[in-house]
């Protein structure tokens, strides 16, 4: 079974710019989470998606938003680029998103802003 | 603050070397996750331990939770270099819908 895969795995993006980020879950699992990894702040849950519905959110600025297919794929936009939104965004996947399941991290997409 | 807080942050060990990583939560813990990480790579799950006095193992690695004391200890046994990176601990507290709060990590180097 493939596991969570992130891509691109690097990007370089200046400041005031947006980007995109892309996350397939693992076969089956239809719950998706995204996380922010600095290395002042540590992991932060950014936001989790089932059926395309956003069920959590975490504390980040509107800047950042995201979305699920139906295929359960998803994918996670930062608009207006800062300096502080250079990090390691990981992407999460489990079976359906519930307190306490097993939850599978992909790779992540190493941003930087300059 | 934290709401789960990590000791130690850094270890260095001799190969060989026992060693545990403590992980406290300042709120009540209903179970808790297991997670090694490379740097600048995705994390790798270890365990997931959800009752009180549970305790797995896996390789030379085990782990427990402590629900009365709100902490979990990860103890690795014969330390090798294969076991060097970052370790986090998580739990999550929201009671329904996944949303994982993460410890800042332990970052652990083993000599050879």
């Amino acid at each position: 079974k493939a596991g969570v895969t992130q891509t691109p795995r690097y990007l370089i993006k200046t400041r005031g710019q947006q980007v995109t980020l892309s996350c397939s879950p693992i076969s089956g699992h239809r719950s998706v989470s995204w996380y922010q990894q600095t290395p002042g702040q540590g992991l932060q849950f950014l936001f989790e998606y089932f059926s395309e519905t956003q069920r959590n959110k975490g504390n980040f600025p509107g800047r950042f938003s995201g979305r699920q297919f139906s295929n359960s794929r998803s994918e996670m936009n930062v608009s207006t680029l800062e300096l502080g939104d250079s990090a390691l965004y990981l992407c999460a996947s489990s079976l359906a998103g519930l307190f306490n399941e097993k939850l599978f991290f992909g790779s992540g997409t190493q941003l930087s802003v300059l | 603050s934290q709401e789960l807080e990590q000791s130690p942050q850094s270890l260095i060990v001799q190969e060989g070397k026992n060693l545990t990583i403590n992980c406290t939560s300042s709120k009540t813990l209903y179970g808790l996750y297991w997670y090694k990480q490379k740097y600048g790579e995705g994390l790798i799950f270890l365990m997931m331990l959800q009752k009180g006095g549970e305790e797995k193992s896996h390789e030379k690695i085990t782990a427990k939770l402590d629900e009365k004391k709100q902490q979990s200890s990860l103890h690795i046994t014969a330390s090798q270099p294969s076991h060097a990176g970052i370790y986090l601990c998580g739990a999550d507290f929201s009671g329904g819908y996944q949303k994982v709060t993460f410890g800042i990590g332990t970052k652990l180097q083993v000599i050879p």
